[in-house]
Formats: structure tokens, C-alpha cells, sequence
């Protein structure tokens, strides 16, 4: 059973682009969460998906930044127009249902954004 | 707002007991989390607490909360060069899923 899925684990972009990232949960996991690691800082909560579902996306920017989690594939984060300031790790982590410490969410590698 | 907040780094030599602190603001915490980043890696669960225990202890790992200074600390007995990484605090109220995280202490342990 593959762990969660995320690529690419590197990606370039120059400003004004479009980025986006894709995130394949665990097996069976039909939950996934978005969050976004800043350079020496910790985790902030983006997005939580259900299948076809958006949940909470309270920790989302009002602008250019949008998910989905279709009813086949993987979750897309997709970053339009892209600014320096979205240079950072993406994780993607998975669940089977809603988040308890006795449903593990099992995290991803993430994706390393880099705008030049 | 909720915060969750610890120090940057810790230094430890092999085989000493490593203890890393974090406070919380959010007094509706129902768990609270430490989760180890290797580099280049996901983050991993390592352990949780429930907010009404004061105590957790896994192997090498002895999790302390204070509810009432909304202090939590993991404690790795005979710390390993193995256990090198960044340790991240976090914290979610019920339903789990929008975790608040701290910045992470980064851990470097001397042979």
C-alpha cells in the first residue's frame, strides 16, 4: 500500500505562471488536507477535501489559490499567476474519514514551490 | 487567534534525555500532537494526547501536558543520532482535522 502520493516533489515556476500540484491519498483514504510550510515556520491548515467536496477552506487565500478532489484522480492545489511569496513546501496529507488521532492522517513528501 | 509556539533548536548528546517544550493558546483543544519531520520528508505522527490526560508515555517517548499553562513537552529518553529532525507541536479541537501547527524545534544530537 503506497503511502500519499505527491508530484512533482520540485517544481519552478516564474511569476505570473500557474502551478499546480497534485496529491494521490493513501488507499482507501477519502480525505485529504492541504497545508503550506513557509521557511521556518511550522504547518498552516489550507484546504480539507472530501471526495467532489470542498469542507473547510478556511485556510485558503481568497485569490488565485483553488483545490478540488474529483471522484476519480488525484487532489489538485492550483495556484494561479503565481507570486514569490507562494515559494513553499505544499503537504498533502490523507485520512480515511475525518480526522481523529485514532485515523491517523498520513502526510505526503510534498511539493517544494520555487518562484523566480 | 490560535498559536502554538517552541523554541527553534535543541542540542543534545547521544544517549542524554531530550526535552522539547510548546504552549498553546487555544484552551478548546481536545488533542494535541507531535509529529517528527526528516529532511526532504512528510511529516510522521509520533504521538498524541487527549486534553484531559496529563501523562502519555510510548517506549522512549513520554508526552507531559499542563493543562491549565497550556504547556506540553515530549521527552526522548536515550536520544539517538537517529532522532535528529525537526519535532512539531500541534493542537486541533474536536473533529482533528484543522490542525494548528508550531513552528518546529529543530533537534541535533552530538555523538
Amino acid at each position: 500500500n503506497a503511502g500519499v502520493m505527491q508530484n512533482p516533489r520540485h517544481l519552478v515556476r516564474r511569476r505570473g505562471q500557474e502551478a499546480r500540484l497534485r496529491c494521490s491519498p493513501m488507499k482507501g483514504h477519502s480525505h485529504v488536507y492541504w497545508y503550506r510550510q513557509l521557511p521556518e515556520e511550522g504547518l498552516k491548515f489550507m484546504v480539507y477535501l472530501q471526495k467532489e467536496n470542498i469542507i473547510d477552506e478556511s485556510g485558503m487565500p481568497k485569490e488565485r489559490f483553488s483545490a478540488e478532489f474529483p471522484k476519480e484522480g488525484p487532489s489538485i492545489l492550483r495556484i494561479q499567476q503565481v507570486v514569490r511569496g507562494d515559494s513553499a513546501a505544499y503537504f498533502c496529507a490523507s485520512s480515511p474519514q475525518s480526522g481523529t488521532p485514532d485515523t491517523e492522517a498520513f502526510f505526503g513528501q510534498g511539493t517544494r514551490l520555487t518562484v523566480v | 487567534g490560535e498559536d502554538v509556539e517552541q523554541s527553534l533548536f535543541l542540542s543534545v548528546r547521544e544517549g542524554d534525555s531530550s526535552v522539547i517544550n510548546c504552549t498553546y493558546t487555544d484552551s478548546s483543544s481536545t488533542y494535541l500532537y507531535w509529529y517528527k519531520q526528516e529532511p526532504g520528508a512528510g511529516l510522521q505522527l509520533l504521538t498524541y494526547i487527549f486534553s484531559n490526560m496529563d501523562m502519555k508515555q510510548d517506549q522512549r517517548l513520554t508526552v507531559l501536558l499542563n493543562k491549565k499553562d497550556k504547556h506540553l513537552s515530549l521527552r526522548i529518553a536515550d536520544t539517538q543520532t537517529g532522532d535528529s529532525a525537526i519535532y512539531f507541536c500541534a493542537e486541533s479541537g474536536a473533529g482533528g482535522f484543522k490542525t494548528i501547527f508550531g513552528a518546529g524545534t529543530r533537534l541535533f544530537v552530538k555523538a
